[in-house]
């Protein structure tokens, strides 16, 4: 079966412009949570989604949003993105089928997100 | 609010040699643990999870860990270090406080180095 999958696999962009990264969770799963990564530092939670519904929200800005569809996949956008955005996006997707909190997460390879 | 302290940016360890790389989290609450690891330019791929039961758990690639409540620990072990295990190491805490708004809380990472 193929794991997480994310596109693009690296972007660069400039500040103030907008972005969008694109997951395809395992086939079967219906959660999938968006992470941003910073250099040196442990992933940050920004979203969680299940059934097409926000689950959980990190403390991310407004300008941070994303949406769940039909099939289960899922894009993150990033509006007026600021030099600090620059980091790894990471994706993963767990089964759904229990408590949220035990669920294993299966990560896909990431986003490298450059903004000049 | 929760949080997960990893001792050491970087470890270094002869191979062949016991590895430890040390998980302390900051709520005394119930909690679920983890430890994944995360290979070069790849995502992170779950090592062993505590959820309920035996205190010692065991993961792949022959690591393992223990929780120990009284102390806020869950260190990861592994008997005999191979060439192979050089990565980056990462904790992640969630609370047991069921399904609203559950999120994984995670640690700065470990950057395990492996000497021939």
């Amino acid at each position: 079966d193929a794991g997480v999958t994310q596109s693009p696999t690296h972007l660069i962009k400039t500040r103030g412009q907008h972005v969008t990264l694109r997951c395809s969770p395992i086939s079967g799963h219906k959660s999938v949570s968006w992470y941003q990564q910073v250099l040196g530092q442990g992933p940050q939670f920004i979203f969680q989604y299940y059934e097409k519904e926000e689950r959980g929200r990190g403390n991310f800005p407004d300008r941070f949003s994303a949406r769940q569809f039909p099939n289960y996949s899922s894009e993150l956008n990033v509006n007026a993105l600021l030099l600090g955005d620059s980091a790894l996006y990471l994706c993963a997707s767990s089964p759904g089928r229990g408590e949220f909190s035990t669920d294993t997460q299966y990560f896909g390879p990431g986003t490298r997100l450059t903004v000049l | 609010a929760q949080s997960v302290t990893q001792l050491g940016s970087h470890v270094s360890v002869s191979e062949g040699a016991l590895v430890l790389l040390r998980c302390n989290y900051s709520s005394s609450v119930s909690v679920y643990l983890f430890w994944y690891v995360q290979y070069p330019n790849q995502g992170l791929q779950l090592l062993l999870k505590y959820t309920t039961g035996a205190t010692l758990v065991k993961g792949i690639n022959g690591f393992e860990a223990e929780f120990k409540k009284s102390e806020t620990s869950f260190h990861l072990t592994k008997p005999s270090a191979h060439m192979s295990d050089a990565a980056e190491y990462f904790c992640a805490v969630s609370d047991v406080k069921g399904d609203s708004n559950y999120q994984l809380i995670w640690g700065a990472g470990t950057k395990l180095i492996i000497k021939p």
